[in-house]
């Protein structure tokens, strides 16, 4: 079975500092992972997907096939960052798509 | 275009009660998914809908049930409601298959 593993509950770092939230799967297919973020008060929204391999608010994430992660990463942290962070496995079952999360890092970025 | 969404935001019900939430996709979009998220086990999959027909279900009892019309509005239902079923539950939309899922805001379900 498919499993998202974020091993961090909570993240605090100074402002100004490198971040790095992991993240770890298992999955026997070919993995198509995505970072959702959510602000306080606000929706869940796609911070940025793999296969884009796009840069969104300074943040990246590279797939490791090899280690299983998809570790998000920003060099230095803004309080704007602050938030609740999922890692997400789309996987194919039973004729659809559906997602697998992760339990969620909170970053918590200190002025 | 419109983001997804959902009603109402809140609600509050008593066990032993029934309950109905809405969601509106983002126009375009025929599939609609539904999750449920809470502090102790974060964001399950519950259902998902393409076309009038579900597709795919979660690990949930038969008391959530679910329903998309033909315009992919979607309803989902919760019957003899549980203590455990407080929670904010979100409603999702994708154009396709494997592409990105658009969340709503969630309706926030208290069950006292």
């Amino acid at each position: 079975a498919q499993r998202v593993t974020q091993p961090e509950k909570l993240l605090s770092v100074f402002k100004g500092a490198p971040v790095e939230l992991k993240c770890n799967y298992s999955y026997s297919g070919s993995p198509e992972l995505f970072w959702y973020v959510q602000y306080s008060r606000q929706r869940l929204q796609l911070l940025l997907r793999h296969i884009s391999r796009e840069s969104i608010k300074g943040f990246t994430a590279d797939l490791n096939k090899g280690e299983t992660s998809f570790h998000l990463k920003k060099p230095f942290a803004q309080e704007e960052d602050s938030a609740m962070y999922y890692c997400a496995l789309l996987y194919s079952g039973a004729g659809s798509y559906q997602l697998t999360f992760g339990k969620g890092t909170k970053l918590s970025v200190i002025p | 275009k419109a983001g997804v969404t959902q009603t109402p935001r809140y609600l509050i019900k008593t066990r032993g009660q029934q309950v109905t939430l809405s969601c509106s996709p983002i126009s375009g979009h025929r599939s609609v998914s539904w999750y449920q998220q809470t502090p102790g086990q974060g964001l399950q999959f519950l259902f998902e809908y393409f076309s009038e027909t579900q597709r795919n279900k979660g690990n949930f009892p038969g008391r959530f049930s679910g329903r998309q019309f033909s315009n992919s509005r979607s309803e989902m239902n919760v019957s003899t409601l549980e203590l455990g079923d407080s929670a904010l539950y979100l409603c999702a939309s994708t154009s396709g298959d494997a592409d990105t899922q658009y969340f709503g805001p969630g309706t926030r379900l208290t069950v006292l």
